[in-house]
């Protein structure tokens, strides 16, 4: 069955620091990958996505992704995290079912990012 | 309005009863999405619209939890004598197509069982 993993729970960076969020999925064909950021009290928001093409995505807020296929990963990163970061970020892959024709999302737990001054 | 939005933002009700759930997607989005977030979890996928119809049931968790939409607009998520385990918060979100596109979601109906 598809998966999504995100190994970190919890992260604490500094502000101004670099940021790499970490996400694992399982799935057989090309995957469509999303990374959405969830702040508290907000729905969930796109920050990128990559569907084909290159494999380094830009995204909003100076996030970008790469996906690896070798490694089957799409981590996130950012190079200098502010204060406004902090938040939950979801990793999240397009699901198979029906050829992929519906477009639900198979999410990860998530990684609660904390920023410190 | 200019996003997707959801009523009510909170609900809470005891145990056995019945609830309904809202959701207004983007305007001339044609797919709706329903998803369950539990507490420290991620999102788990419930069921999806094309239009009014609804092709694939088979993430409802239990025959008490149905949902609807109409006139491609509104849809509504019902569950039936509520249990605690059906705390959680409900997300929705629309596209303004099926399959892999950027899902719009709106802020969610947090639910506590009693």
């Amino acid at each position: 069955a598809q998966s999504v993993t995100q190994p970190d729970i919890h992260i604490t960076v500094s502000e101004g620091a670099s940021l790499e969020l970490r996400c694992n999925y399982s799935y057989g064909a090309t995957p469509y990958l999303f990374w959405y950021v969830q702040s508290p009290g907000q729905g969930l928001q796109l920050l990128l996505k990559y569907f084909s093409g290159d494999t380094l995505v830009q995204g909003i807020k100076g996030f970008e992704a790469e996906f690896k296929r070798s490694q089957s990963s799409f981590n996130l990163r950012k190079p200098s995290v502010h204060w406004s970061d902090a938040a939950e970020y979801f990793c999240a892959v397009g699901a198979e079912n029906y050829g992929g024709s519906q477009g639900n999302l198979i999410f990860g737990k998530g990684t609660k990012l904390s920023v410190k001054p | 309005g200019a996003g997707v939005s959801q009523s009510p933002s909170n609900k809470v009700t005891e145990k056995g009863k019945d609830v309904e759930l809202r959701c207004d997607p983007i305007s001339g989005h044609t797919a709706l999405y329903w998803y369950r977030q539990r507490l420290g979890q991620g999102l788990e996928f419930l069921i999806y619209f094309q239009g009014n119809s609804a092709p694939d049931k088979s993430g409802l968790p239990s025959d008490r939890f149905s949902a609807e939409r109409t006139g491609e607009s509104v849809s509504t998520l019902t569950i039936q004598r509520t249990q605690q385990e059906d705390s959680a918060v409900y997300l929705c979100a629309s596209s303004s197509r099926p399959g892999p596109d950027t899902q719009y979601f709106g802020p969610g109906t947090r639910l506590t069982v009693l």
